[in-house]
This record gives structure tokens, C-alpha cells and sequence, in this order.
């Protein structure tokens, strides 16, 4: 398997379920990122990861906490959502700049469309 | 800090028309990249292309042409002859190169809408 994969593709939660988005990457990248996409809104970055080190966190609320435990995997665990919450979740991966300049462009998985109830 | 700004929400045209895509960033830093993604409606986003800060040169490939010109920030996409295939959202993103891990800032997105 090839590219950007993001697992379960939909989801439905309770607010008071606990839940977890997996992502795993097959393209030798080194940073890791989570996006969330709503409608009607701009692809908002949640969280980078380099390395497995995580790098930048957009004041995401606490109810979403990442892990990354290796440069291939990136996990997105859910509890308490809110319906607002609500959104599509894409995983993407690229390369780091500093080590290699070109190919920096980030590849997507195809998100998890999540909905919370 | 950096900006995307993608100024056009939604555009319609008729099929085998020409439409340009706006795109204006904001960046401190003299290196950087710029892509272009498109996002049809199966949601995952598809790379385009990437630009170099340092490459101005404008690129072709097929229907699609890019113009980055530094002078006016501007990262603008054409697709020549449209086709109904090509209705998606399209979205304009931009890294800086100087942070430990390319942090991909992308604009609100233009939905293009092509009606046969």
C-alpha cells in the first residue's frame, strides 16, 4: 500500500465516546499533520509533528490529543467532542525542507468524515 | 506571519471557457513554497504544484498554467478550456522553508463549479 492512509474513513460518536483516527504513511516523510476541514471553512492546521516530535499545536482544545509513534503513524484521539466538532480530518505527510528542498508539497489521506451526535 | 488569501469563494463558467484562480500570500521569509491542491468532491486534496520562492519562471502543464510573480505576492492558476471534470475545490497553500517542519498554511479555497 502506497501514499496517505487514513482509517475509519466515516465516523459517528456520542459526546461522551472516546475514539481515535489513525494515519499511516507509506512515503519515507518526516512531518506528520493533522488538518480539520468544516464547511463552509478554511483547512485549519491542527497539529505538525517532525520527526515524532510535536512541533506546532493551533490552540486545539484538549478533547482532541495527538500521538505519533513513529515518523509513519499519527493517531488523533477523540473524547467529549462537541457537535461543532463536527468536520473532516485529514491526515498529511511531507518532507522537512531543511533536508531535502524539493518535494516539500504535503500528500493527503482521503479524512475521516466525523460526525458527533 | 504567513497568509493565504484566496480572494474568489465560488466561480461558475461554462464548459471549454478560461477561469484564473487568485492567489495572494503574505510571508517574512525569502524562502518559501507554493502549491496549489485540488479537492474534488471524494475530499482527498491533490497536489498540482509546487513553486520555489526562488523560481519565478511560470509554468504549463496541459490546460493548467501558473503565473507567480514575487512583485505583487501572487500565485495565480489558470485551466484553459475547462471541462466539467475539472469542477472541484481548489486551494492555494504556501510554507515557509526556515521552520523545522513545513508548516502548510493554506488559503479559504475557490470552489469551481464547471456546468456542461
Amino acid at each position: 500500500e502506497t501514499g496517505v492512509t487514513q482509517t475509519p474513513r466515516h465516523l459517528v460518536m456520542g459526546m461522551t465516546n472516546k475514539k481515535s483516527l489513525k494515519c499511516e504513511q507509506h512515503l519515507g516523510h518526516n512531518a506528520m499533520y493533522w488538518y480539520k476541514q468544516s464547511a463552509k471553512k478554511p483547512l485549519e492546521l491542527m497539529f505538525v509533528y517532525n520527526f515524532k516530535e510535536q512541533t506546532e499545536n493551533n490552540s486545539v482544545p484538549s478533547r482532541f490529543s495527538p500521538e505519533c509513534p513513529n515518523s509513519s503513524h499519527l493517531f488523533l484521539h477523540l473524547h467529549t467532542l462537541q457537535p461543532e466538532d463536527s468536520a473532516l480530518y485529514l491526515c498529511a505527510s511531507s518532507q522537512d525542507p531543511l533536508i531535502r528542498q524539493e518535494n516539500t508539497e504535503a500528500f493527503f489521506g482521503q479524512g475521516t468524515r466525523l460526525t458527533v451526535v | 506571519a504567513q497568509k493565504v488569501t484566496q480572494a474568489q469563494t465560488e466561480i461558475s463558467v461554462v464548459e471549454k471557457e478560461d477561469v484564473t484562480l487568485d492567489c495572494v500570500y503574505e510571508t517574512r521569509d525569502t524562502t518559501y513554497y507554493l502549491f496549489w491542491y485540488k479537492q474534488p468532491p471524494s475530499g482527498e486534496l491533490v497536489f498540482l504544484i509546487r513553486r520555489n520562492s526562488f523560481d519565478e519562471q511560470n509554468e504549463i502543464s496541459g490546460r493548467y498554467s501558473w503565473n507567480f510573480q514575487k512583485s505583487t505576492s501572487s500565485f495565480n492558476f489558470t485551466i484553459t478550456a475547462s471541462q466539467v471534470v475539472d469542477s472541484a475545490v481548489y486551494f492555494c497553500a504556501l510554507s515557509e522553508a526556515d521552520s523545522s517542519a513545513s508548516k502548510i498554511i493554506f488559503g479559504s479555497g475557490t470552489r469551481l463549479s464547471i456546468r456542461p
